[in-house]
């Protein structure tokens, strides 16, 4: 079965500073890998995804995530931080195809930046 | 594109009273989701369509809950009877197909007191 583990409840950065949103995942086969954000009283927005090909992935608003096989991770990233990007993030993960179609959500990450 | 809508935004109810969900996914959309998302925690699956049949529902707490995606089109989620720790924002989504990615409604904040 498929897991995604995301290791900080919050995150705290500096707004112009860079910012790192950590995920974990564990799955049988192949990932596919998801990022969502959640703004307050809102639904989940999808930012990016990996299925295949390169490791950096291009997403929304200036984001970007690194697949790493070795480490099971799929951090995500921006270079510089905005105040506006204070919201709720989840990773998600779905195992390759086996006929379970199940996307899991990690726990969240609450990232406030701060003026 | 009009994005994935969900009826009604908040409802509370009493402790063994029923209530019903509805959304309406964004055309052409084969696979429909609905999740429960618990205050602090992240969305968790409780039944999963491809176009009017079910793919997942192992989740999906059947001897109180039940869903129904008629014609592949429009859902609805209920709940009979409720319970207290029933209490979540349900979360309505859809995507093209089962490999890609899914785009959430607003949900529906549900309080049973």
């Amino acid at each position: 079965a498929q897991s995604v583990a995301q290791p900080e409840d919050q995150v705290n950065v500096a707004e112009g500073n860079p910012l790192t949103v950590k995920c974990t995942y564990s799955v049988s086969g192949n990932p596919y890998l998801f990022w969502y954000v959640q703004y307050p009283n809102r639904g989940l927005q999808f930012l990016l995804k990996y299925i295949t090909g390169d490791n950096l992935v291009k997403g929304s608003y200036g984001f970007e995530a690194e697949f790493n096989k070795s480490q099971t991770s799929f951090h995500l990233k921006k270079p510089s931080a905005l105040v506006s990007d204070s919201a709720l993030y989840f990773c998600a993960v779905r195992d390759e195809p086996t006929g379970a179609n199940n996307l899991f959500f990690g726990t969240g990450t609450r990232l406030t930046v701060i003026p | 594109e009009a994005g994935v809508a969900q009826s009604p935004r908040y409802k509370i109810i009493e402790k063994r009273q029923s209530v019903a969900f509805w959304c309406n996914p964004i055309s052409g959309h084969a696979t429909l989701y609905w999740y429960q998302q618990i205050l602090g925690q992240g969305p968790k699956l409780l039944i999963q369509f491809q176009n009017n049949g079910v793919v997942d529902d192992s989740q999906l707490p059947k001897d109180r809950f039940s869903a129904e995606r008629l014609k592949g089109v429009d859902s609805t989620l209920k709940i009979q009877p409720a319970k207290l720790e029933d209490s979540a924002v349900y979360l309505c989504a859809s995507s093209q197909d089962w490999n890609t990615e899914a785009f959430f409604g607003q949900g529906t904040r549900l309080t049973v007191v």
